[in-house]
C-alpha cells in the first residue's frame, strides 16, 4: 500500500513565503513520478495548480512554483495572498496508477 | 472553453449500482483521458482510476477495482464510471477530470453519491 504524505497544516503570514511538501513512502520521489498539485477551497472542485514537477497551467498564479526538494515533490507559495487560504494535494504517478497526498491545510494568518 | 459537466447527485441502497456521467466539451476528446477521483465528506482526494478515451484502455486503483468500471463514448464526448455492490462508505462526492501526459488540468463539478439504508 503506497502511501503519500503532506503536512496536515501550514500558517503563513500575508506576503510570506511557504513550501509545501510531499513525500513516498516508496523512497524519493522523482521527476518520474510526474507531480501534480490542486488546490481545494470549501464547497469546491479542485483546481489544478502545477503539473510534471514544476509546470504552471495557464491559469496558475506566478507566486506558485514546483520543485523537487530533499527526495520530495514540493509546491512553494512566494508573497502569499488571503486567498491562498485553503487545501493542497499533490499526486504522484506509480507506473499506471496515481496516488494522491492527504493533504494540507493552509491558513493565512 | 473547455468544460466537464457532470450528471446530478444520486441516492442509493446499499447493494445498489451508480453510474455517474461526465459530458465534455470544448476539445477533442479522444486526444485525453478522464479519471475519476472521489472525496468522502470532511475527507481527502483519492483516486480512483482512468480511461483512454482514444482506445479505451483502463487502470484502476486496486482497492476498488473489483467494484469499478469506466467507460467512455466517443460520439457523445462523455465519460462514465460505474460503481457496483455500493456500501455506506462509497458516501462521497465523485469528480471527474481530464488527463493528457501526466498532467491532470480540468476537473468537472462533482457529483454526491449518497448510499444509505
Amino acid at each position: 500500500q503506497t502511501v503519500v504524505t503532506q503536512e496536515p497544516s501550514l500558517t503563513v503570514s500575508p506576503g510570506g513565503t511557504v513550501t509545501l511538501t510531499c513525500a513516498s513512502s516508496t523512497g524519493a520521489v522523482t521527476s518520474g513520478y510526474f507531480p501534480n498539485w490542486f488546490q481545494q477551497k470549501p464547497g469546491q472542485a479542485p483546481r489544478a495548480l502545477i503539473y510534471t514537477t514544476n509546470n504552471k497551467h495557464s491559469w496558475t498564479p506566478a507566486r506558485f512554483s514546483g520543485s523537487l526538494l530533499g527526495g520530495k515533490a514540493a509546491l512553494t507559495l512566494s508573497g502569499v495572498q488571503p486567498e491562498d487560504e485553503a487545501e493542497y494535494y499533490c499526486l504522484l504517478y506509480y507506473g499506471g496508477a496515481w496516488v494522491f497526498g492527504g493533504g494540507t491545510k493552509l491558513t493565512v494568518l | 472553453q473547455v468544460q466537464l459537466v457532470q450528471s446530478g447527485v444520486e441516492v442509493k441502497t446499499p447493494g445498489a449500482s451508480v453510474k455517474v456521467s461526465c459530458k465534455t466539451s470544448g476539445y477533442t476528446f479522444i486526444n485525453y483521458g478522464i479519471c475519476w477521483v472521489r472525496q468522502v465528506p470532511g475527507q481527502g482526494l483519492e483516486w480512483m482510476g482512468c480511461i483512454s478515451a482514444y482506445n479505451a484502455h483502463t487502470n484502476y486503483a486496486q482497492n476498488i477495482q473489483g467494484r469499478l468500471t469506466i467507460t467512455r463514448d466517443t460520439s457523445t464526448s462523455t465519460g462514465y464510471m460505474e460503481l457496483r455492490s455500493l456500501r455506506s462508505d462509497d458516501t462521497a462526492v465523485y469528480y471527474c477530470a481530464r488527463d493528457l501526459d501526466f498532467c491532470v488540468d480540468y476537473w468537472g463539478q462533482g457529483t454526491l453519491v449518497a448510499v444509505s439504508s
